[in-house]
């Protein structure tokens, strides 16, 4: 079956410039996790979604970060204002719910952001 | 504050050369520890869980252990292929929260 897809794949913008990340899920999982990854480090938790609403947005820096998943399936992230210090790939991950094997969470691709 | 760290960074084993990668980790309440490999410009792929001290669980080559502080990677004859970047991350009970808080990694380069 089709697994985690994120688009684009590699987005190029210009500091303060408006973007927008894509993520659909695997069918039937319905957590749904966003993480940003920098060069040499791990993956560090964004946000995430049960269903359609979030429940834990911890880990967003700052207000110009937002996301959401209105039907429950696909979600989107927002980042306002862009800065060169949000240059990353950000991840998109998805699971089963929050009963045991919640936690095996599979991995898109992910999207390179570049602020220049 | 929980935490992972991973070591060591950075891993150069010839083709055959048996080792292990180890994650140490401090979490309030262990829900869950996983293990993931990353190939350079891809997403995560998932490995293992493993959830109370004593578990082990293999797959081909790798075999992956914990204990109360710590877990272990042990890759047996390692072939070229396995050359990636290793990733731990544990998982906290209680809270909203199913997020993993991963370590920095351990590049692994295996040679022929």
């Amino acid at each position: 079956g089709a697994g985690v897809s994120q688009t684009p794949s590699n987005k190029v913008t210009e500091k303060g410039k408006y973007v927008e990340l894509r993520c659909d899920p695997i069918s039937g999982h319905t957590a749904l996790y966003w993480y940003r990854q920098s060069l040499g480090q791990g993956p560090e938790f964004l946000i995430y979604f049960q269903g359609t609403g979030a429940a834990d947005d911890s880990g967003l820096p700052n207000d110009r970060f937002f996301a959401v998943r209105p039907e429950g399936s696909v979600s989107t992230l927002k980042i306002q204002r862009t800065e060169r210090g949000d240059s990353a790939v950000y991840l998109c991950a998805s699971s089963l719910g929050r009963s045991q094997g919640a936690g095996e969470q599979f991995f898109g691709p992910g999207t390179r952001l570049t602020v220049l | 504050e929980d935490q992972v760290t991973q070591s060591p960074e950075a891993l150069r084993l010839q083709e055959g050369e048996s080792s292990s990668l180890n994650c140490s980790y401090t979490v309030s309440g262990l829900r869950g520890l996983f293990w993931y490999r990353q190939d350079p410009g891809k997403g995560p792929e998932f490995l293992f869980t493993l959830y109370s001290a004593g578990e082990e669980k293999e797959k081909e080559r790798l075999k992956a252990t914990l204990t109360k502080k710590e877990s272990f990677l042990h890759i047996t004859a390692p072939k070229p292929e396995d050359s990636a970047t290793y990733l731990c991350a544990v998982q906290r009970y209680g809270g909203a929260t199913n997020k993993l808080i991963f370590g920095t990694g351990t590049l692994l380069a295996v040679q022929p």
